[in-house]
């Protein structure tokens, strides 16, 4: 099992362009959470999804931001009009179930805006 | 709101030396709480829960009440200990909370 995969690892935007982040979660996982870590942060949750379903969004910004975790497919975070401030690591984390220590990380996707 | 906070963003020990990290949370409910660990290179990964009570790699961490905290101790640091370590809440919701983390370096 390869574990959690993401990419692209590094991602440079210019600001204005659009961001998608991809994320393949573990064999036989069906639930994939996103975080964002800011530097000198801790990762902060931004969306909780199960295959098709939005299950808790309650950490992404209101505007720019979505996600997708298709019946096929990797799940996407997308940033439409980047700025700089969304420049950040992105980790994408997959679990068989809901329990939250279950999570097993990918190794981020680091944007920067430009 | 839940939040976890670890006051020490830099640790260094020397190897042998017994080492404590802190963290202390707030939440009102009853929370799982966890430490996450980020070795040079590697993914992040769980160290250990607080339901499970067990020790991984000396490591262990007691859930005080009373005072909100989650401290992770070992008795003798070893250098591979250096790294990164999470603290970590999980609430009601399936989400973590994680604090800013603590780097953590143990000298020969």
């Amino acid at each position: 099992n390869a574990g959690v995969m993401q990419n692209p690892r590094h991602l440079v935007r210019r600001r204005g362009q659009e961001a998608r982040l991809r994320c393949s979660p573990m064999k036989g996982h069906s639930h994939v959470y996103w975080y964002r870590q800011l530097p000198e942060e801790g990762l902060k949750f931004m969306v909780y999804l199960q295959k098709e379903n939005i299950i808790d969004e309650s950490g992404m910004p209101k505007e720019r931001f979505s996600a997708e975790f298709p019946k096929e497919g990797p799940s996407i975070l997308r940033i439409q009009q980047v700025v700089r401030g969304d420049s950040a690591a992105y980790f994408c984390a997959s679990s068989p179930g809901g329990r939250p220590y279950e999570q097993y990380f990918g190794p981020g996707t680091r944007l920067t805006v430009t | 709101a839940q939040r976890v906070t670890q006051p020490e963003k830099l640790l260094s020990v020397f190897k042998g030396a017994p080492v404590e990290l802190k963290c202390n949370y707030s939440y009102s409910g009853s929370p799982e709480l966890f430490w996450y660990v980020q070795y040079s290179r590697q993914r992040l990964q769980l160290l250990l829960r607080h339901i499970s009570r067990e020790s991984i790699k000396g490591f262990t961490a007691d859930l005080n009440k009373g005072e909100t905290s989650f401290h992770l101790k070992k008795p003798f640091a070893q250098e591979e200990d250096s790294a990164m370590y999470y603290c970590a809440l999980s609430g009601s919701a399936r989400q973590l909370t994680f604090g800013s983390g603590t780097q953590l370096t143990v000298l020969p």
